[in-house]
């Protein structure tokens, strides 16, 4: 039980193209969902935490107009990078929980990005 | 002082050995504590959580707590080079309704 998926694995694009990364728990409902970016060889750096049908509630320093999320069901949450650039690059990992924003959290496989 | 602290390492250990990775958390309110491993390259996957005093043993996995002291650890028994991670304690902050995650201890089990 408790399976996340994240898609796309993978993703390489232009600068200036916006992505849209979509993370989806499979077998329970996620009333919490968390957005996380980290660097190579550095911690996880929480970007966003985000409750079914609500506004996203964004950590300080994270630009709330570049990186959009969506929670629009119990099940998906999407974030979405607008006008990618380099510097955008990163492995971009979702996570969901079922109890809420103190619960345990389920990390979906992650999504690389690379912005040339 | 940081809100969850971990040693970085690496901490290395033979082959068989006992892995003993140690965590501190400044939040008294703390209540639920959380060990997750993490490959290089993958996302982070759970091995545990402890919400009480004490040990919780789960195979060669165990977590032990001590909230007077605001302490939680993991040991590894028979330590095998397929735990060779990093390993990041994550611990409930109540009062900001968010869970916090420690930079991580990296393990090297050398064959």
């Amino acid at each position: 039980g408790a399976v996340v998926s994240q898609h796309p694995s993978r993703v390489i694009c232009k600068s200036g193209t916006s992505v849209k990364i979509e993370c989806r728990s499979l077998d329970f409902q996620a009333t919490t969902m968390f957005w996380y970016r980290q660097f190579p060889k550095q911690s996880l750096m929480l970007m966003a935490t985000s409750n079914e049908g609500s506004k996203a509630t964004y950590e300080q320093g994270v630009e709330k107009d570049k990186f959009l999320i969506n929670h629009a069901s119990l099940t998906l949450s999407t974030l979405t990078v607008t006008s990618a650039h380099p510097e955008d690059s990163s492995f971009y990992i979702c996570s969901a929980s079922g109890g809420g924003s103190t619960d345990t959290q389920y990390f979906g496989p992650g999504t690389r990005l690379t912005v040339l | 002082q940081k809100e969850v602290e971990q040693n970085s390492g690496p901490l290395s250990v033979p082959e068989g050995a006992i892995a003993s990775l140690n965590c501190t958390y400044s939040d008294r309110g703390s209540q639920s504590f959380f060990w997750y491993r993490q490959y290089s390259g993958k996302s982070p996957e759970l091995i545990m959580s402890i919400y009480s005093n004490g040990d919780k043993e789960d195979g060669r996995f165990t977590a032990q707590l001590n909230k007077a002291s605001q302490y939680v650890s993991l040991l590894i028994r028979d330590s095998q080079p397929s735990d060779s991670a990093t390993y990041l304690c994550a611990v409930n902050r109540p009062s900001y309704d968010k869970v916090i995650f420690g930079p991580g201890t990296s393990l090297s089990v050398i064959p």
